[in-house]
Order: C-alpha cells, then structure tokens, then sequence
C-alpha cells in the first residue's frame, strides 16, 4: 500500500521569501517521489523526481526536494518565492504499481 | 513534440447523459494511464493501458465507466449513464518504459454533470 500526505492545503508566501511544501509518504516497497506543478487551466507538470541516488534532487524553476527516508519526507523547497511560482503543487509516490498516489495538493500563494 | 491532448476540454451534460473523453497520448508511449479529480479531493488513478491491455483497472469506480484504446493508440473513456458524482477533471497520462519513468499529463477535460 502507498499513500501522501501534503501537510497545508494553503501556503501563503511573500515574494522573495522561503517557500516549503511538505511531503511524506507510505510506502511498502523503496518509492519513486514525484512532484508536480499545476498552472490555473493547464495540467501537470513535472517539477522534480526522485528515483534512485542523489537524495537531493533538483529540478525546474528553481525547486528542489531532499528524499529523507528516516523521516519518510520529500519536501518541496525554493529559496525565493516569485510570483509566477503562484499555483498548485502535487506530490506523488510510485510504490511499486506503475498508477501514482498523490496527495490532496496545496495552493501556493505568492504576495507581492 | 506534441504533448498528451484531451478532447473536450469541457462538457457539461445532464444526469443519465453519455459522455466520451478522449485522449491521445504522447506518440510511441506504451502506457496511458487515466486519473479523476472530483472537486476538493486529491487526484486518484482510474486505470493503466500497456498499449492496447488494460493493465491495472483497479481504481475504475464502477460498470458506468468504460475505457478502451484502440490499436495501442488513443483511448477513450466512456461514462454511462451519468451521474452527478462523476463531475470533475478527468487527466489522461502517457510514458514509456518503466515505473521511474515521467508521467506525462494531459491538460484534463472538466466533466460537470447537472
């Protein structure tokens, strides 16, 4: 069985500022994390994943992820939020079935 | 290279209506996978095409769905009759190879049933 928990359905930020998104996961079996970015009328779109190797792992504008199995988190970080970051960020895990179980998304808000 | 596309972006339809999306996934992607947002809640897989064969159809909701892709290409997601709670963003995904491979998403068609 796999399953995502994002802490926050709501995150609110000023620009320039830390953005964090929080991700943990359940998995039966070593998980592909996956973190994806949905633009207002647009679908999803791959930001980051995690696979194998590199625990820290970069990704496209600016985001990046730190798999942490200890803590079975995959957390979602920018050091300086733009107002174009404004959307809804999904974090997804494949634990061994190809179907991704994602969690319940949060919107990021970004204040000028 | 043309991205996975749905068809129609929107379709409202009435209580007992029928209603067919469709998806066409990135060319010479095997799998083709199709997911369901209802309003409010996360997005949850539905079922998993490996070319023409339904791999894993273990999140489809009930006998009103009925999904298909032909000769290994598009699919089509067939709703009938519809119901109220079908509402919401239907997302077509498409990629090759393995589970570590990207999940190419389509941009959803918004499905309201009145």
């Amino acid at each position: 069985a796999q399953s995502v928990t994002q802490l926050g359905s709501h995150v609110s930020v000023s620009e320039g500022a830390l953005v964090l998104l929080r991700c943990n996961y359940s998995s039966s079996v070593p998980p592909y994390l996956f973190w994806y970015v949905q633009y207002p009328n647009q679908g999803l779109q791959l930001l980051l994943k995690y696979t194998t190797g590199a625990t820290l792992v970069k990704g496209i504008n600016g985001f990046e992820a730190e798999f942490k199995k200890s803590e079975t988190s995959f957390h979602l970080t920018k050091p300086s939020a733009h107002m174009s970051d404004a959307a809804e960020y999904f974090c997804a895990v494949n634990g061994g079935r190809r179907a991704l179980t994602f969690g319940s998304g949060t919107r990021l808000q970004v204040q000028p | 290279e043309a991205g996975v596309t749905q068809f129609p972006s929107h379709s409202v339809i009435e209580k007992g209506q029928t209603v067919t999306l469709r998806c066409d996934p990135i060319s010479g992607h095997d799998n083709l996978y199709w997911y369901r947002r209802v309003m409010g809640k996360e997005i949850k897989f539905l079922l998993h095409f490996v070319k023409e064969s339904k791999q894993d159809e273990s999140g489809m909701p009930n006998n009103r769905f009925l999904a298909e892709r032909t000769g290994g290409t598009y699919s089509t997601l067939k709703v009938q009759p519809a119901e109220l709670e079908d509402s919401g963003v239907y997302f077509c995904a498409s990629s090759q190879g393995d589970r570590e491979e990207t999940q190419y998403f389509g941009p959803g068609t918004r499905l309201l049933v009145l």
